[in-house]
Protein backbone atom coordinates (compact mmCIF):
# COMPACT_ATOMS: atom_id res chain seq x y z
CA UNK A 1 0.00 0.00 0.00
CA UNK A 2 1.48 3.48 -1.38
CA UNK A 3 0.23 4.89 2.21
CA UNK A 4 -1.78 8.43 2.96
CA UNK A 5 -1.45 10.21 -0.22
CA UNK A 6 -2.33 13.89 0.12
CA UNK A 7 -2.13 16.73 -2.19
CA UNK A 8 -1.15 18.94 -2.89
CA UNK A 9 2.29 19.01 -1.16
CA UNK A 10 2.74 22.74 -1.04
CA UNK A 11 0.39 25.29 -1.60
CA UNK A 12 0.11 28.82 -1.89
CA UNK A 13 -2.45 30.72 -2.21
CA UNK A 14 -3.56 34.94 -1.69
CA UNK A 15 -5.78 35.98 1.04
CA UNK A 16 -9.51 35.32 0.57
CA UNK A 17 -9.32 32.24 -2.46
CA UNK A 18 -10.74 29.09 -1.49
CA UNK A 19 -8.38 26.52 -0.65
CA UNK A 20 -8.83 22.11 -0.98
CA UNK A 21 -6.74 19.87 0.56
CA UNK A 22 -6.92 16.27 0.11
CA UNK A 23 -6.40 12.99 1.09
CA UNK A 24 -6.59 9.33 0.50
CA UNK A 25 -6.42 7.07 3.05
CA UNK A 26 -4.92 3.93 3.40
CA UNK A 27 -7.05 1.08 2.02
CA UNK A 28 -9.27 -0.76 4.72
CA UNK A 29 -9.03 2.13 7.23
CA UNK A 30 -11.84 2.90 8.88
CA UNK A 31 -10.34 6.42 10.68
CA UNK A 32 -9.80 9.81 9.27
CA UNK A 33 -8.19 12.39 10.73
CA UNK A 34 -7.09 15.70 9.79
CA UNK A 35 -4.43 17.85 12.04
CA UNK A 36 -2.88 21.12 11.94
CA UNK A 37 0.94 22.12 12.76
CA UNK A 38 2.32 25.29 13.89
CA UNK A 39 5.31 26.09 15.16
CA UNK A 40 2.91 28.09 18.16
CA UNK A 41 0.28 25.55 18.41
CA UNK A 42 2.35 21.93 17.76
CA UNK A 43 0.23 19.60 16.19
CA UNK A 44 -3.99 20.02 16.46
CA UNK A 45 -6.96 17.69 15.67
CA UNK A 46 -9.43 19.46 13.51
CA UNK A 47 -11.67 16.70 12.66
CA UNK A 48 -11.91 12.72 12.45
CA UNK A 49 -13.92 10.60 11.04
CA UNK A 50 -15.35 7.08 11.46
CA UNK A 51 -16.38 5.13 8.74
CA UNK A 52 -16.94 7.96 6.27
CA UNK A 53 -19.00 9.58 9.18
CA UNK A 54 -17.53 12.97 11.00
CA UNK A 55 -17.60 12.29 15.02
CA UNK A 56 -15.65 15.01 16.63
CA UNK A 57 -15.11 18.27 14.67
CA UNK A 58 -14.70 20.40 17.58
CA UNK A 59 -11.09 21.52 16.48
CA UNK A 60 -12.40 23.17 13.19
CA UNK A 61 -10.93 26.78 13.95
CA UNK A 62 -14.12 28.16 12.73
CA UNK A 63 -16.87 28.28 10.20
CA UNK A 64 -14.37 28.91 7.26
CA UNK A 65 -13.27 25.53 8.06
CA UNK A 66 -14.75 22.62 6.53
CA UNK A 67 -14.21 18.76 5.81
CA UNK A 68 -16.22 15.56 3.80
CA UNK A 69 -15.42 12.61 3.56
CA UNK A 70 -17.70 11.28 0.52
CA UNK A 71 -16.44 7.55 0.45
CA UNK A 72 -13.53 5.97 2.19
CA UNK A 73 -11.36 6.39 -0.22
CA UNK A 74 -11.35 10.54 -0.39
CA UNK A 75 -11.85 12.95 2.14
CA UNK A 76 -11.12 17.22 1.84
CA UNK A 77 -10.57 20.10 3.93
CA UNK A 78 -11.57 23.32 2.81
CA UNK A 79 -10.68 26.91 3.77
CA UNK A 80 -13.52 29.76 2.66
CA UNK A 81 -11.69 32.48 2.75
CA UNK A 82 -8.38 31.31 3.60
CA UNK A 83 -6.36 34.17 6.05
CA UNK A 84 -3.09 34.29 6.53
CA UNK A 85 -3.26 32.79 10.03
CA UNK A 86 -4.27 29.27 8.06
CA UNK A 87 -0.63 29.15 7.53
CA UNK A 88 0.49 25.62 8.49
CA UNK A 89 1.38 21.74 7.84
CA UNK A 90 -2.08 20.09 7.58
CA UNK A 91 -1.64 16.37 7.73
CA UNK A 92 -4.14 14.03 6.93
CA UNK A 93 -3.75 10.46 9.20
CA UNK A 94 -5.87 7.47 9.14
CA UNK A 95 -6.16 4.13 11.25
CA UNK A 96 -7.86 1.25 12.22
CA UNK A 97 -9.91 0.49 14.61
CA UNK A 98 -8.90 -3.43 14.65
CA UNK A 99 -5.87 -5.02 15.75
CA UNK A 100 -3.41 -1.71 16.33
CA UNK A 101 -3.73 1.69 17.64
CA UNK A 102 -1.55 3.31 15.36
CA UNK A 103 -2.37 6.30 13.38
CA UNK A 104 -0.54 6.85 10.03
CA UNK A 105 -0.03 10.27 8.87
CA UNK A 106 0.50 11.52 5.04
CA UNK A 107 3.69 13.64 3.86
CA UNK A 108 1.47 16.64 4.77
CA UNK A 109 0.31 19.93 2.75
CA UNK A 110 1.93 23.18 3.24
CA UNK A 111 -0.19 26.14 3.06
CA UNK A 112 1.22 29.47 2.86
CA UNK A 113 -1.96 32.09 2.82
CA UNK A 114 -0.12 36.01 1.36
CA UNK B 1 -2.31 25.32 30.99
CA UNK B 2 -1.25 23.45 27.95
CA UNK B 3 -3.23 19.82 28.13
CA UNK B 4 0.03 18.04 27.31
CA UNK B 5 3.35 20.01 27.89
CA UNK B 6 6.84 18.96 27.04
CA UNK B 7 9.83 20.90 27.30
CA UNK B 8 10.86 22.22 23.75
CA UNK B 9 14.38 21.85 23.70
CA UNK B 10 16.49 21.87 22.33
CA UNK B 11 18.12 18.77 23.97
CA UNK B 12 21.51 18.10 23.60
CA UNK B 13 22.70 14.16 24.33
CA UNK B 14 26.19 12.81 22.85
CA UNK B 15 26.59 9.45 20.65
CA UNK B 16 25.66 6.35 22.64
CA UNK B 17 24.44 8.11 25.73
CA UNK B 18 21.18 7.89 27.09
CA UNK B 19 18.40 10.68 26.09
CA UNK B 20 15.51 11.47 28.24
CA UNK B 21 12.12 12.85 27.48
CA UNK B 22 9.37 14.33 29.42
CA UNK B 23 6.13 14.80 29.11
CA UNK B 24 3.08 15.89 31.35
CA UNK B 25 -0.47 16.54 31.27
CA UNK B 26 -3.51 18.15 32.96
CA UNK B 27 -6.57 15.32 31.80
CA UNK B 28 -6.27 12.82 35.22
CA UNK B 29 -8.64 10.80 33.12
CA UNK B 30 -6.46 10.50 30.11
CA UNK B 31 -6.06 6.13 29.25
CA UNK B 32 -3.51 5.87 26.50
CA UNK B 33 -0.31 7.71 25.89
CA UNK B 34 2.06 7.49 22.92
CA UNK B 35 5.47 8.47 21.82
CA UNK B 36 5.53 9.79 18.13
CA UNK B 37 8.99 10.83 16.39
CA UNK B 38 9.17 13.91 13.26
CA UNK B 39 11.74 14.00 11.80
CA UNK B 40 12.54 17.64 9.88
CA UNK B 41 10.01 18.25 7.16
CA UNK B 42 8.81 14.81 7.52
CA UNK B 43 5.28 13.57 9.02
CA UNK B 44 4.91 11.64 12.74
CA UNK B 45 5.60 7.80 12.88
CA UNK B 46 4.67 6.23 15.93
CA UNK B 47 7.62 4.49 18.20
CA UNK B 48 5.93 3.83 21.24
CA UNK B 49 2.53 3.69 23.25
CA UNK B 50 1.58 2.70 26.76
CA UNK B 51 -1.31 2.46 28.79
CA UNK B 52 -0.25 1.00 32.37
CA UNK B 53 1.92 2.62 35.26
CA UNK B 54 5.39 1.00 34.93
CA UNK B 55 8.02 1.03 31.98
CA UNK B 56 7.17 -0.72 28.41
CA UNK B 57 10.61 -1.43 26.50
CA UNK B 58 10.93 -2.00 22.94
CA UNK B 59 14.60 -1.99 21.62
CA UNK B 60 16.21 0.75 22.52
CA UNK B 61 13.45 2.42 23.71
CA UNK B 62 12.26 2.55 27.28
CA UNK B 63 8.38 4.67 27.87
CA UNK B 64 7.71 5.18 31.61
CA UNK B 65 3.95 5.78 32.63
CA UNK B 66 3.61 7.55 35.68
CA UNK B 67 -0.25 8.23 36.26
CA UNK B 68 -0.63 9.54 40.11
CA UNK B 69 2.12 12.37 38.50
CA UNK B 70 0.44 12.78 35.21
CA UNK B 71 3.65 11.78 33.96
CA UNK B 72 5.19 10.14 31.08
CA UNK B 73 8.60 9.56 29.76
CA UNK B 74 10.70 8.33 26.92
CA UNK B 75 14.24 6.95 27.69
CA UNK B 76 16.57 6.06 24.75
CA UNK B 77 19.63 4.05 25.23
CA UNK B 78 22.84 3.89 22.97
CA UNK B 79 21.78 7.25 21.02
CA UNK B 80 22.31 7.14 17.34
CA UNK B 81 22.69 10.06 15.09
CA UNK B 82 19.64 9.27 13.54
CA UNK B 83 17.96 9.85 16.31
CA UNK B 84 17.73 12.92 15.77
CA UNK B 85 14.05 14.22 15.43
CA UNK B 86 11.44 16.02 17.68
CA UNK B 87 9.67 13.78 19.56
CA UNK B 88 6.17 14.13 20.22
CA UNK B 89 4.17 13.02 23.01
CA UNK B 90 0.52 12.56 22.65
CA UNK B 91 -2.75 11.86 24.83
CA UNK B 92 -5.71 10.22 24.72
CA UNK B 93 -8.77 9.96 26.81
CA UNK B 94 -9.82 6.36 25.92
CA UNK B 95 -7.46 3.28 24.89
CA UNK B 96 -7.93 4.23 21.16
CA UNK B 97 -6.49 6.67 19.33
CA UNK B 98 -9.43 8.42 17.91
CA UNK B 99 -8.60 11.93 19.50
CA UNK B 100 -5.09 12.43 20.37
CA UNK B 101 -3.99 15.72 22.02
CA UNK B 102 -0.19 16.41 21.09
CA UNK B 103 2.27 18.10 22.82
CA UNK B 104 4.48 20.97 20.89
CA UNK B 105 7.54 18.58 20.97
CA UNK B 106 11.07 18.38 22.47
CA UNK B 107 13.77 18.51 19.82
CA UNK B 108 16.46 15.91 20.21
CA UNK B 109 20.02 16.75 18.56
CA UNK B 110 22.36 13.30 19.11
CA UNK B 111 25.92 14.58 18.75
CA UNK B 112 28.37 12.20 17.45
Amino acid sequence: DAGVIQSPRHEVTEMGQEVTLRCKPISGHDYLFWYRQTMMRGLELLIYFNNNVPIDDSGMPEDRFSAKMPNASFSTLKIQPSEPRDSAVYFCASSISEGTVEAFFGQGTRLTVV
Amino acid sequence: QKEVEQNSGPLSVPEGAIASLNCTYSDRGSQSFFWYRQYSGKSPELIMFIYSNGDKEDGRFTAQLNKASQYVSLLIRDSQPSDSATYLCAVAANFGNEKLTFGTGTRLTIIP
